[in-house]
């Protein structure tokens, strides 16, 4: 029962470009969406959070952009960094959080 | 002002022991999740805890595995009798509250579990 689904297992793109990273989910009583960093060897770290009453939140290079009428989320990244190679997970809460699979970005130099 | 801890970081275990995870959770944080992610593979819930309650043991394989969140004391997943199929990074995230705006789950740096 995957409710949060990241259909894209990783995506590679050059520095000072921009990186979409999308999310899809199927529970429409989900109301709060954010998006983790993870470092290999670490924990995930908090980046971006939206609530469900916005469609956009921005915080400096990081920007979400919520759906709710196609249940999809997006978290662009721009201008790309190679620091920003990591794995990114999206999350859903509802009475629990829920995790996409995870995005690998890598950022080129 | 601590983060979330877990311990231990690593642990070795060979089939058929218990393995014990620790979960100290982030001060004033009264709820605790746990995720286990495999190999390869994304963060897969298995269970959420609040002082003394498990409220969503969804996630959690019904046999061999428990979890707990005393009143006093961290949070406890343990593993019974352990299989190779069990060797993951076990991740224990905290919050103040559920589904309310501006709270987010501080995550543990994990533990590595290992089945030998």
């Amino acid at each position: 029962d995957q409710q949060v689904k990241q259909n894209s297992p990783s995506l590679s793109v050059q520095e000072g470009r921009i990186s979409i990273l999308n999310c899809d989910y199927t529970n429409s009583m989900f109301d709060y969406f954010l998006w983790y960093k993870k470092y290999p060897a670490e924990g995930p770290t908090f980046l971006i959070s939206i609530s469900s009453i916005k469609d956009k939140n921005e915080d400096g290079r990081f920007t979400v952009f919520l759906n709710k009428s196609a249940k999809h989320l997006s978290l662009h990244i721009v201008p790309s960094q190679p620091g920003d190679s990591a794995v990114y997970f999206c999350a859903a809460i509802d009475n629990d959080m829920r995790f996409g699979a995870g995005t690998r970005l890598t950022v080129k130099p | 002002n601590a983060g979330v801890m877990q311990n231990p970081r690593h642990l070795v275990r060979r089939r058929g022991q218990e393995a014990r995870l620790r979960c100290s959770p982030m001060k004033g944080h009264s709820h605790v999740y746990w995720y286990r992610q495999l190999p390869e593979e994304g963060l897969k819930f298995m269970v959420y805890l609040q002082k003394e309650n498990i409220i969503d043991e969804s996630g959690m394989p019904k046999e061999r595995f428990s979890a707990e969140f005393p009143k006093e004391g961290p949070s406890i997943l343990r593993i019974q009798q352990v299989v190779r199929g069990d060797s993951a990074a076990y991740f224990c995230a905290s919050s103040p509250g559920r589904g309310r705006v501006n709270t987010e789950a501080f995550f543990g740096q994990g533990t590595r579990l290992t089945v030998v």
